[in-house]
Protein backbone atom coordinates (compact mmCIF):
# COMPACT_ATOMS: atom_id res chain seq x y z
CA UNK A 1 0.00 0.00 0.00
CA UNK A 2 0.85 3.62 -0.16
CA UNK A 3 3.17 4.78 2.59
CA UNK A 4 3.81 8.94 3.27
CA UNK A 5 6.75 8.82 5.79
CA UNK A 6 7.44 12.28 7.48
CA UNK A 7 9.95 12.32 10.40
CA UNK A 8 7.45 12.19 13.44
CA UNK A 9 9.84 13.28 16.27
CA UNK A 10 9.98 17.24 16.31
CA UNK A 11 12.85 19.56 14.70
CA UNK A 12 14.33 21.73 17.09
CA UNK A 13 16.61 24.32 15.64
CA UNK A 14 18.43 27.88 16.44
CA UNK A 15 16.73 31.40 15.22
CA UNK A 16 19.18 31.65 11.59
CA UNK A 17 19.74 28.31 10.89
CA UNK A 18 18.50 26.58 8.09
CA UNK A 19 15.84 23.58 8.84
CA UNK A 20 15.67 20.38 6.66
CA UNK A 21 12.50 18.14 6.45
CA UNK A 22 12.15 14.81 5.05
CA UNK A 23 9.21 13.46 2.77
CA UNK A 24 9.77 9.94 2.06
CA UNK A 25 7.14 7.76 0.30
CA UNK A 26 6.67 4.42 -0.91
CA UNK A 27 4.69 2.34 -3.42
CA UNK A 28 4.10 5.71 -5.29
CA UNK A 29 4.74 7.51 -8.00
CA UNK A 30 3.81 11.18 -7.91
CA UNK A 31 3.62 13.51 -11.08
CA UNK A 32 3.62 16.39 -7.96
CA UNK A 33 4.49 17.18 -4.36
CA UNK A 34 3.17 20.04 -2.73
CA UNK A 35 3.87 21.01 0.78
CA UNK A 36 1.47 22.77 3.55
CA UNK A 37 2.14 24.63 6.79
CA UNK A 38 -0.33 24.01 9.40
CA UNK A 39 -0.11 26.15 12.83
CA UNK A 40 -1.94 25.07 16.04
CA UNK A 41 -5.84 24.67 15.95
CA UNK A 42 -5.91 25.82 12.73
CA UNK A 43 -6.56 23.90 9.26
CA UNK A 44 -3.12 23.52 6.57
CA UNK A 45 -1.99 26.15 4.53
CA UNK A 46 -0.90 25.25 0.93
CA UNK A 47 2.94 26.52 0.76
CA UNK A 48 5.13 25.04 -2.60
CA UNK A 49 4.65 22.71 -5.46
CA UNK A 50 7.21 20.97 -7.29
CA UNK A 51 7.02 18.96 -10.30
CA UNK A 52 8.93 15.31 -11.13
CA UNK A 53 10.63 17.47 -13.89
CA UNK A 54 11.83 19.92 -11.27
CA UNK A 55 14.67 18.92 -9.16
CA UNK A 56 14.33 22.38 -6.69
CA UNK A 57 12.27 24.99 -6.35
CA UNK A 58 12.41 28.10 -4.29
CA UNK A 59 10.02 30.85 -2.75
CA UNK A 60 11.73 33.82 -0.92
CA UNK A 61 13.22 31.75 2.03
CA UNK A 62 11.80 28.29 1.19
CA UNK A 63 13.33 25.87 -0.95
CA UNK A 64 12.20 22.39 -2.09
CA UNK A 65 13.47 19.29 -3.56
CA UNK A 66 12.02 16.36 -5.40
CA UNK A 67 13.77 12.85 -6.37
CA UNK A 68 11.83 10.39 -7.82
CA UNK A 69 15.08 8.11 -7.87
CA UNK A 70 15.03 8.33 -3.99
CA UNK A 71 11.40 8.73 -3.53
CA UNK A 72 12.02 11.49 -1.01
CA UNK A 73 11.61 15.90 -1.06
CA UNK A 74 13.16 17.62 1.32
CA UNK A 75 11.84 21.46 1.92
CA UNK A 76 14.25 23.67 3.17
CA UNK A 77 13.99 26.50 5.22
CA UNK A 78 16.72 29.11 5.37
CA UNK A 79 17.82 32.18 7.85
CA UNK A 80 14.45 30.47 10.31
CA UNK A 81 12.79 32.32 12.28
CA UNK A 82 10.35 31.54 15.46
CA UNK A 83 7.43 32.42 13.29
CA UNK A 84 8.59 29.56 11.27
CA UNK A 85 7.45 26.83 13.87
CA UNK A 86 4.52 25.19 12.89
CA UNK A 87 4.12 21.62 11.59
CA UNK A 88 4.62 21.10 7.87
CA UNK A 89 3.19 18.18 6.11
CA UNK A 90 3.63 16.87 2.44
CA UNK A 91 1.71 15.36 -0.02
CA UNK A 92 2.59 12.90 -3.07
CA UNK A 93 -0.11 13.25 -6.07
CA UNK A 94 -0.50 12.54 -9.93
CA UNK A 95 -3.68 13.32 -11.84
CA UNK A 96 -6.21 16.02 -11.49
CA UNK A 97 -7.89 17.78 -8.43
CA UNK A 98 -10.52 14.85 -8.55
CA UNK A 99 -8.41 12.02 -6.48
CA UNK A 100 -8.17 11.36 -3.30
CA UNK A 101 -5.30 13.71 -0.79
CA UNK A 102 -3.42 12.18 0.99
CA UNK A 103 -0.59 13.86 3.59
CA UNK A 104 1.88 12.88 5.24
CA UNK A 105 1.90 12.47 9.45
CA UNK A 106 3.95 15.79 8.83
CA UNK A 107 6.94 17.13 11.12
CA UNK A 108 6.79 19.74 13.82
CA UNK A 109 9.42 22.40 13.42
CA UNK A 110 10.46 24.23 16.53
CA UNK A 111 12.82 27.66 16.17
CA UNK A 112 14.23 28.82 19.23
CA UNK A 113 15.20 32.23 19.52
CA UNK B 1 -14.52 34.71 -0.16
CA UNK B 2 -14.97 33.10 3.03
CA UNK B 3 -13.36 29.64 1.13
CA UNK B 4 -14.10 26.62 2.98
CA UNK B 5 -16.23 26.68 6.21
CA UNK B 6 -17.07 24.27 9.26
CA UNK B 7 -19.78 24.27 11.85
CA UNK B 8 -19.53 24.08 14.35
CA UNK B 9 -16.43 24.40 15.58
CA UNK B 10 -16.74 22.37 19.02
CA UNK B 11 -18.98 19.82 20.03
CA UNK B 12 -19.40 17.79 23.19
CA UNK B 13 -21.54 14.56 22.39
CA UNK B 14 -22.04 11.76 24.79
CA UNK B 15 -21.72 7.91 23.41
CA UNK B 16 -24.20 6.67 21.27
CA UNK B 17 -25.45 10.48 20.11
CA UNK B 18 -25.69 11.08 16.52
CA UNK B 19 -24.52 14.27 14.60
CA UNK B 20 -23.56 15.42 11.46
CA UNK B 21 -20.85 18.12 10.85
CA UNK B 22 -21.48 20.60 8.06
CA UNK B 23 -19.12 22.03 5.14
CA UNK B 24 -19.21 24.91 2.90
CA UNK B 25 -17.00 25.79 -0.06
CA UNK B 26 -18.05 28.75 -1.95
CA UNK B 27 -14.67 28.34 -4.84
CA UNK B 28 -16.72 26.19 -6.85
CA UNK B 29 -14.83 23.19 -6.37
CA UNK B 30 -16.04 19.51 -7.88
CA UNK B 31 -13.46 17.99 -4.84
CA UNK B 32 -14.35 17.65 -1.24
CA UNK B 33 -12.30 16.28 1.33
CA UNK B 34 -12.87 15.09 4.78
CA UNK B 35 -10.22 14.31 7.32
CA UNK B 36 -9.71 13.78 11.12
CA UNK B 37 -6.45 14.68 12.62
CA UNK B 38 -5.55 13.15 16.17
CA UNK B 39 -2.03 13.97 18.06
CA UNK B 40 0.53 12.46 16.31
CA UNK B 41 -1.27 10.81 13.76
CA UNK B 42 -1.12 13.35 11.01
CA UNK B 43 -4.55 13.96 8.65
CA UNK B 44 -6.05 10.92 7.72
CA UNK B 45 -8.27 10.86 5.25
CA UNK B 46 -12.59 9.90 5.65
CA UNK B 47 -14.04 9.93 2.91
CA UNK B 48 -14.33 12.17 -0.48
CA UNK B 49 -16.04 13.16 -2.89
CA UNK B 50 -15.19 14.02 -6.85
CA UNK B 51 -18.48 16.08 -7.80
CA UNK B 52 -21.79 16.07 -6.90
CA UNK B 53 -23.48 12.90 -6.62
CA UNK B 54 -20.14 10.63 -6.05
CA UNK B 55 -18.32 9.53 -2.66
CA UNK B 56 -15.43 7.44 -1.74
CA UNK B 57 -14.17 6.11 1.24
CA UNK B 58 -10.37 7.00 2.10
CA UNK B 59 -8.20 5.71 4.99
CA UNK B 60 -10.49 5.52 7.91
CA UNK B 61 -14.15 5.68 6.79
CA UNK B 62 -15.53 3.07 9.76
CA UNK B 63 -18.41 4.84 11.78
CA UNK B 64 -18.75 7.68 9.56
CA UNK B 65 -21.02 8.29 6.61
CA UNK B 66 -21.02 11.38 4.01
CA UNK B 67 -23.77 13.42 2.18
CA UNK B 68 -22.72 15.36 -1.02
CA UNK B 69 -25.59 17.42 -1.06
CA UNK B 70 -24.67 19.73 -3.94
CA UNK B 71 -21.53 21.32 -5.22
CA UNK B 72 -21.05 23.33 -1.99
CA UNK B 73 -21.88 21.52 0.86
CA UNK B 74 -21.00 17.84 1.89
CA UNK B 75 -21.54 16.72 5.17
CA UNK B 76 -20.23 14.24 7.73
CA UNK B 77 -22.25 12.17 10.08
CA UNK B 78 -21.31 10.06 13.06
CA UNK B 79 -24.67 8.05 13.26
CA UNK B 80 -23.81 6.70 17.38
CA UNK B 81 -20.66 8.45 18.16
CA UNK B 82 -17.99 6.56 20.34
CA UNK B 83 -14.83 7.61 22.60
CA UNK B 84 -12.65 6.87 19.54
CA UNK B 85 -14.19 9.48 17.75
CA UNK B 86 -12.77 11.96 19.44
CA UNK B 87 -10.93 14.00 17.11
CA UNK B 88 -10.14 17.61 15.34
CA UNK B 89 -12.17 17.13 11.76
CA UNK B 90 -11.22 19.18 8.61
CA UNK B 91 -12.92 19.65 5.42
CA UNK B 92 -10.95 20.79 2.61
CA UNK B 93 -11.78 21.23 -1.38
CA UNK B 94 -9.77 21.62 -4.11
CA UNK B 95 -10.03 22.67 -7.71
CA UNK B 96 -10.08 20.16 -10.50
CA UNK B 97 -6.93 21.31 -12.80
CA UNK B 98 -3.67 19.13 -12.19
CA UNK B 99 -1.65 20.72 -9.86
CA UNK B 100 -4.26 22.22 -7.44
CA UNK B 101 -3.65 23.14 -4.09
CA UNK B 102 -6.17 22.10 -1.39
CA UNK B 103 -8.26 24.89 0.62
CA UNK B 104 -8.94 23.92 4.20
CA UNK B 105 -11.68 24.48 6.65
CA UNK B 106 -10.85 26.16 10.56
CA UNK B 107 -12.06 22.61 11.96
CA UNK B 108 -14.35 21.25 13.98
CA UNK B 109 -12.90 19.97 17.24
CA UNK B 110 -15.17 17.03 18.71
CA UNK B 111 -15.32 15.25 22.06
CA UNK B 112 -17.13 12.11 22.70
CA UNK B 113 -17.90 11.33 26.52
Amino acid sequence: SQKIEQNSEALNIQEGKTATLTCNYTNYSPAYLQWYRQDPGRGPVFLLLIRENEKEKRKERLKVTFDTTLKQSLFHITASQPADSATYLCAPLRGTGRRALTFGSGTRLQVQP
Amino acid sequence: NAGVTQTPKFQVLKTGQSMTLQCAQDMNHNSMYWYRQDPGMGLRLIYYSASEGTTDKGEVPNGYNVSRLNKREFSLRLESAAPSQTSVYFCASRGDREFQRAFFGQGTRLTVV
